[in-house]
Parts: structure tokens; sequence; C-alpha cells
């Protein structure tokens, strides 16, 4: 079935520095891909999503680009905030939603 | 915000009580999904309803049920509870558009959680 292997964490980085969450997929057929970030104490919020293949999602500072030939959805910042410390899953769609183990990543000022 | 609701936001009960646990989805969605997050299980898929039927079940006990009524909220009625049941309780909603194929209206949007403690 589908599934989401995802880095194991915890991350830990000084402000500014770079970020990448590796996230590998098996899947049959096309499924969408996500980023989720769950802040200390709140519950799990969109991140970015691609639908297709070599699409690239992008919010706040994050992407990601849908790799087909790879099978990855790598999450990468440039320059990380201690406002980005949070926990962050990936997942896929189809036919349920399945997530990654998540990733806790702890930035430092 | 991401436009659904849960209450409530926390819930103390001893073993052996049932509880309700309401959701309710954003406007317009038709699918709900209830999620189970614990520190040694992670994010665990229950159960999803979809205009008001059942439409997958993940890792779900038999103690626990849910369904979805005419107005698309939602409730997950947990029994006989264990300690072991204590965790985060996640709704989510989407479009999920029968017969779509990775399209945007697949996405999940969650609510803010109910914490269940079980004591």
């Amino acid at each position: 079935g589908n599934s989401v292997t995802q880095m194991e964490g915890p991350v830990t980085l000084s402000e500014e520095a770079f970020l990448t969450i590796n996230c590998t997929y098996t899947a049959t057929g096309y499924p969408s891909l996500f980023w989720y970030v769950q802040y200390p104490g709140e519950g799990l919020q969109l991140l970015l999503k691609a639908t297709k293949a070599d699409d690239k999602g992008s919010n706040k500072g994050f992407e990601a680009t849908y790799r087909k030939e790879t099978t990855s959805f790598h999450l990468e910042k440039g320059s990380v905030q201690v406002s980005d410390s949070a926990v962050y899953f990936c997942a896929l769609s189809r036919p349920k939603l399945s997530f990654g183990a998540g990733t806790t990543v702890t930035v430092r000022a | 915000d991401s436009g659904v609701t849960q209450t409530p936001k926390h819930l103390i009960t001893a073993t052996g009580q049932r509880v309700t646990l309401r959701c309710s989805p954003r406007s317009g969605d038709l699918s709900v999904y209830w999620y189970q997050q614990s520190l040694d299980q992670g994010l665990q898929f229950l159960i999803q309803y979809y205009n008001g039927e059942e439409r997958a079940k993940g890792n779900i006990l038999e103690r626990f049920s849910a369904q979805q009524f005419p107005d698309l909220h939602s409730e997950l009625n947990l029994s006989s509870l264990e300690l072991g049941d204590s965790a985060l309780y996640f709704c989510a909603s989407s479009a999920d558009t029968v017969g779509t194929s990775g399209g945007a209206s697949d996405t999940q949007y969650f609510g803010p959680g109910t914490r269940l403690t079980v004591l």
C-alpha cells in the first residue's frame, strides 16, 4: 500500500541555518503530496502541497518539489527562524492520507 | 484558522467511562476524518465519513465508533475507556470530490484537537 518514510529527528539548528527534511514515498497511481506542520500545543496545519510530478509547493519560505523519478518530496527552507520550531509531517493522499512519523525541528537563537 | 472546529478542547475522565467528541467540518466539505495522536503510536488514521456514510476505516478499536449527521458534523464515541486511550484526537475535513485523482479537493484541513486524559 501507499506509505511515507520521513527523516527521523530530532533536528536542532541555529537561526538562519538551512533546513532539509527528507521524505520518500511508495504509491500506486498519482497521489497528492503534503507537508503539515504542528506547532507546540496546536493541531496540524497544512504547510504546502503538490498534486502532480514536478510541481513545487511553497509557503512561508518553505519549498518542496514532487519528484516522481526519485519518489521524493523533500522539505527545504533557506533560513530558519526560532518560530519554525515545530513537528513536520510528510503525507500522501489516496486512498487515504498516510503520514510519516514526523520530524521534530528545534531552532535555537 | 482551518475552519474545522472541535469540542471539547480538553476532556478528563476515568477508566471504563464513555465520552463523545464532536467535530464540525469546514463549510462545504463532505468528508470528515478522525485521527488519534499519541506519543508512542504517532498519528493514526481512525475512520472517514463521506456525506453521512462510512468510507474508510483505519486502526479504530471496536470500543470506538463514529457517525456523521445530516448537517455533516461528526461525533467520535469512545467507550470502556482505558489508560492507553489518552491521546490527542483530531478531526479533519476535505471536499473530497468523488472521482478526482489527486487534485486540491483531497486536501485535509485539521481541527485544533481534543486532548483526552483517562485517569
